[in-house]
């Protein structure tokens, strides 16, 4: 059973363009939403994170988007950039449960300059 | 200011030889997660470690793994008589204590069972 679900799994966008990537999840516990960037044969970096308790969070050109009720949350990418171009991933924990993380399969970005 | 450290970066190994994968984490870490990564799948929790004690290894599986993180030294996990479905990317990753949410992830280890 995967408990988040992310799409779309590939993304092409043109230099300066809106990268947009969408996760759902299915367990009302989880309580922390962060993303990851990676790039081909490199580890995980964390992106930025949000809990439900607030509907947007932004740093820099990159801002979550958070529903509750819907129970999704998305990633977007102002101004995107060939640099931007790698895999994303979002991810899924809560408190009490180890604080493991629970990632969605990823959505691979191609920035076209 | 050295982020989480694994070694070896790369590890071939034949059908039946043992892999130890080695994972220093971030200074002032005291927390260690182990994760697996399949081609083309995301990351996969496999078990989550403090010093001394595996606090949840929920996501190991039963036979042949296992993990430790001793008092001195880096966290070990270790796959007895690898198989080719062992062939992923292992990450750990490490997190400060009371702040188990923000995990930082090391390079990864590549092993590749032929």
């Amino acid at each position: 059973q995967q408990q988040v679900k992310q799409s779309p799994q590939s993304l092409i966008v043109q230099k300066g363009g809106i990268s947009i990537i969408n996760c759902a999840y299915e367990n009302t516990a989880f309580d922390y939403f962060p993303w990851y960037q990676q790039f081909p044969g490199k580890g995980p970096a964390l992106l930025i994170a949000i809990r439900p308790d607030v509907s947007e969070k932004k740093e820099g050109r990159f801002t979550i988007s958070f529903n509750k009720s819907a129970k999704q949350f998305s990633l977007h990418i102002m101004d995107s950039q060939p640099g931007d171009s790698a895999t994303y991933f979002c991810a899924a924990s809560m408190e009490g449960g180890s604080e493991k993380l629970v990632f969605g399969k990823g959505t691979k970005l191609t920035v076209n300059p | 200011n050295a982020g989480v450290m694994q070694n070896p970066r790369h590890l071939v190994r034949r059908r039946g030889q043992e892999a130890r994968l080695r994972c220093s984490p971030m200074k002032g870490h005291s927390h260690v997660y182990w994760y697996r990564q399949l081609p083309e799948e995301g990351l996969k929790f496999m078990v989550y470690l403090q010093k001394e004690n595996i606090i949840d290894e929920s996501g190991m599986p039963k036979e042949r793994f296992s993990a430790e993180f001793p008092k001195e030294g880096p966290s070990i996990l270790r796959i007895q008589q690898v198989v080719r479905g062992d062939s992923a990317a292992y990450f750990c990753a490490s997190s400060p204590q009371g702040q188990n949410y923000e995990q930082y992830f090391g390079p990864g280890t590549r092993l590749t069972v032929t």
